[in-house]
This record gives C-alpha cells, sequence and structure tokens, in this order.
C-alpha cells in the first residue's frame, strides 16, 4: 500500500506559522481518526507529537496543533522556533496495519 | 522512566538471518502491543510489524510478510524481530515502539541498524 503524501520540504520563519499537509484515502485518512504525528532531529529516533488527529502528548508544546478533512490531515506549527525544524512525518491506521507519510523537513529560516 | 532498548542489529550477508531484541522498563510491558519500525538511510519511516499484549495479533507489512516474524517475551519484558531471507533493501535503522488504541506510538527506542551487504 503507498505511503501517506506529505510536501517534501517547507519552511518559515521564525515566529511564523506553518502547516504540512498529509494526503491519504478514504481507507486511511479519511476512514479512521488515527492520524499521529512525529517529529525527528537528525540521528534521533522520532518523537509523537500529536495522536487521535488533534491530541497533544504530555510535554509537547501547544505551539503544535493538528486536524483533519475528509483525507488529508494537518499539523500546524505555531510560533516557528529554532528547535522545531526538524522532519516531520504523520501516520495512520489503515485495516490491519499503520502507514507513514514520506515525511517533510522543516526548515527554519 | 519509559524506556525501550534495542539490540542485534549488525552486518549480515543477503539471504541471512539475524535477531533483533528490544527490552522494555518503567512500564507495565504486557499490557500494550508493540511494533517494529524501520528507516532505510536517507528514507523515511516504514512500518514493519505489529503484536498485541498478548500475541494473539500479529501483523506484518507486505514488504517483509513470510520472511520476518515477531514475539515477544512478556516475562522478560521483552520484544524480537526474527529476520530472515534477508535482502539488501531491508538495510534500515529498526526501532522498537510502544503502540497505544489507534496504533500510534508513544515511546521509540533509539533502534539498532541492521546492515545487508555482501
Amino acid at each position: 500500500q503507498s505511503a501517506l503524501t506529505q510536501p517534501a520540504s517547507v519552511s518559515g520563519s521564525p515566529g511564523q506559522s506553518i502547516t504540512i499537509s498529509c494526503t491519504g484515502t478514504s481507507s486511511d485518512v479519511g476512514y479512521y481518526n488515527s492520524v499521529s504525528w512525529y517529529q525527528q532531529h537528525p540521528g534521533k529516533a522520532p518523537r509523537l507529537m500529536i495522536y487521535d488527529v488533534s491530541n497533544r502528548p504530555s510535554g509537547v508544546s501547544n505551539r503544535f496543533s493538528g486536524s483533519k478533512s475528509g483525507n488529508t490531515a494537518s499539523l500546524t506549527i505555531s510560533g516557528l522556533q529554532a528547535e522545531d525544524e526538524a522532519d516531520y512525518y504523520c501516520s495512520s491506521y489503515t485495516t490491519t496495519r499503520a502507514l507513514f507519510g514520506g515525511g517533510t523537513k522543516l526548515t527554519v529560516l | 522512566e519509559v524506556q525501550l532498548v534495542e539490540s542485534g542489529g549488525g552486518l549480515v550477508q543477503p539471504g541471512g538471518s539475524l535477531r533483533l531484541s528490544c527490552e522494555a522498563s518503567g512500564f507495565t510491558f504486557s499490557t500494550y502491543s508493540m511494533n517494529w519500525v524501520r528507516q532505510a538511510p536517507g528514507k523515511g519511516l516504514e512500518w514493519v510489524s505489529y503484536s498485541s499484549s498478548a500475541s494473539d495479533s500479529l501483523r506484518y507489512a507486505d514488504s517483509v510478510k513470510g520472511r520476518f516474524t515477531i514475539s515477544r517475551d512478556n516475562a522478560k519484558n521483552s520484544l524480537y524481530l526474527q529476520m530472515n531471507s534477508l535482502r539488501v533493501e531491508d538495510t534500515a535503522v529498526y526501532y522498537c515502539t510502544r503502540g497505544r488504541p489507534g496504533w500510534y506510538m508513544d515511546v521509540w527506542g533509539k533502534g539498532t541498524t541492521v546492515t545487508v551487504s555482501s
């Protein structure tokens, strides 16, 4: 099954907001409220940032928010900070398996 | 502290086998589902396999089905991945992750590197 579709890169200046999209199908993102987002800094393990579309784990800044409309989920980061520069991956449950997006590299200018 | 520590990675020839281990600590391992996720060099994340808490539901990505076997020993707080008939394209960092309802993964290990090369 194909991976979810994310833009390869996004960028923004400190203090700005950016949004990363994650497009799937009516069998995964569009059907289940099981979209999650992960942040990965170079050489590090991924970190859970958003689960179940829009929930933040304890310890994750409220600058990170998630949403979904139809077959597309989105991660918004407000008040960009230098430390937000990383790769971001979306994931969705589909029948008996998990799917990941191809990843988006966020550059803070 | 909740922690997952992978081990068992290394260099293996195509067609060879390797067994990865993941030791869990800081939480009640037997009550959580677990996954293996891999990341090829310079590439994105790929889900590999899933085990329910009691091992009564096991799932695999199509790319590894029939070659990899996930298992766990709840008495030893450990998760395993037996990898047979390894291919060059299996080269990756393999992460052990704790699963939650909805299949999100809230705890990740640091990973172990598997290199398949002649």
